[in-house]
């Protein structure tokens, strides 16, 4: 299947910095991404949706000043995580959907501890 | 509101066995149904996916049943393993617009397959 790469897989920062955690697709163009996170034990919950060349999409109850979002190129969209909290460590991933099959891929995700 | 309802929680079948997962969505302008395995600090992995016309599809030991009329569809998982032992995911998405690719997930099934 098609390939999603995401960096680092593990960050740990101090509370009130700024982390970037980085998606690419490694072996299609993706015109759109997609930005999820996940507690422990949980379901994946949509954070926003990544669109190349204009603004993210975020859904209901995510702050777009603290979850800084930007589509630069077909083959990568960053997630910025701005002064962060403890209440922000979580699992982020990313996926992107292939082509025309809808079949979407997910990166390895991102373990975010804030400290 | 929780489009997609996954059941059961967790479930804990023996070697060889069979497992089975259910979900049932609301939308009917949904037109893909993925399932996802995911084991823990990785990123899901696509497994199967079908779409509303069709009522089942096979790959290997993987099978969707799909019920339109019902608004529902399951995993089963034939002759399982204990490497199956994994979070499992059914998601539902829409094609077109600003949908393709967005999925919606139901809330996961923890397999523990016994040797």
């Amino acid at each position: 299947g098609a390939v999603v790469s995401q960096h680092p897989s593990r960050v740990i920062c101090k509370s009130g910095t700024s982390v970037k955690i980085e998606c690419r697709s490694l072996d299609f163009q993706a015109t759109t991404m997609f930005w999820y996170r996940q507690f422990p034990k949980q379901s994946l919950m949509l954070m926003a949706t990544s669109n190349e060349g204009s603004k993210a999409t975020y859904e209901q109850g995510v702050e777009k000043d603290k979850f800084l979002i930007n589509h630069a190129s077909l083959t990568l969209s960053t997630l910025t995580v701005t002064s962060a909290h403890p209440e922000d460590s979580s699992f982020y991933i990313c996926s992107a959907a292939q082509g025309a099959s809808q079949r979407s891929f997910f990166g390895q995700g991102t373990r975010l501890t804030v400290v | 509101q929780q489009q997609v309802k996954q059941s059961p929680q967790s479930l804990i079948v023996q070697k060889g066995g069979i497992s089975i997962i259910n979900c049932a969505y609301e939308n009917t302008a949904f037109d893909y149904f993925p399932w996802y395995q995911q084991f823990p600090g990785k990123g899901p992995a696509l497994l199967i996916a079908i779409r509303p016309d069709v009522s089942e599809k096979k790959e290997g030991r993987f099978t969707i049943s799909f019920n339109k009329s019902a608004k529902q569809f399951s995993l089963h998982i034939m002759d399982s393993q204990p490497g199956d032992s994994a979070t499992y995911f059914c998601a539902a998405s829409m094609a077109g617009g600003t949908s393709y690719g967005k999925l919606t997930f139901g809330q996961g099934t923890i397999l523990t397959v016994h040797p």
